[in-house]
């Protein structure tokens, strides 16, 4: 069964801290992609990885930054966590290219509350 | 930045009827998906339809694209408890990056037993 896991499903945090979330897929995409969501927000992207040690700017890059050092690894990183970062975080991939239909296999999510 | 727009934001229904859940788009696109999630958790993906594409059907499922109005539906026939989570439609934008899918803010479905 393909998948996406995700490390941790929840996580409490204090401002500050440095947080780390980790997601692995097991199906050989070349795409991942951090979201985060957020109630009356809907989904919004933070970053995206087309490559290993490629990535890109989302909608929202801001106080986060990403590592895709492997294929099958894309780890968010939020090197000082905020009070308005507390949020349910999703990783996902997808195969095919900026061309290609994009359909996202997502991970379970992690639910980050900074206090 | 959110392009589609579901409506209703939230349906009840009663076990065995059907649901129907629309979302419209501002801009030309390549294909539109939606997806399923539950409580507190990941998405799944359910269904895609291309621009070229006027109808789509997946089991209970049936979506619809209409692109002179930019808008889709998606239909739950004879739905189940099972059914109960939310639902969001994502487009890929024509000539953008399919990668940067646009996303609706969701409508919740409620199955009553």
């Amino acid at each position: 069964d393909v998948k996406v896991t995700q490390s941790s499903r929840y996580l409490v945090k204090r401002t500050g801290e440095k947080v780390f979330l980790e997601c692995v897929q097991d199906m050989d995409h070349e795409n991942m992609f951090w979201y985060r969501q957020d109630p009356g927000l809907g989904l919004r992207l933070i970053y995206f990885s087309y490559d290993v040690k490629m990535k890109e700017k989302g909608d929202i890059p801001e106080g986060y930054s990403v590592s895709r050092e492997k294929k099958e690894r894309f780890s968010l990183i939020l090197e000082s966590a905020s009070t308005n970062q507390t949020s349910m975080y999703l990783c996902a991939s997808a195969s095919g290219g900026s061309s290609g239909a994009n359909v996202l296999t997502f991970g379970a999510g992690s639910r980050l509350t900074v206090l | 930045s959110q392009q589609g727009e579901e409506d209703p934001q939230a349906l009840s229904i009663q076990e065995g009827e059907n649901a129907t859940m629309n979302c419209s788009y501002k801009t030309s696109i390549n294909n539109l998906q939606w997806y399923r999630q539950n409580s507190g958790r990941g998405l799944v993906h359910l269904i895609l339809i291309r621009s070229n594409e006027r109808e789509k059907h997946s089991g209970r499922l049936r979506v619809t694209l209409d692109t002179s109005k930019k808008s889709s539906s998606l239909l739950i026939t004879a739905s189940r408890a099972a059914d109960t989570a939310s639902y969001f439609c994502a487009t890929a934008t024509l000539g953008g990056n399919n990668r940067k899918l646009i996303w609706g803010l969701g409508t919740s479905l409620a199955v009553n037993p």
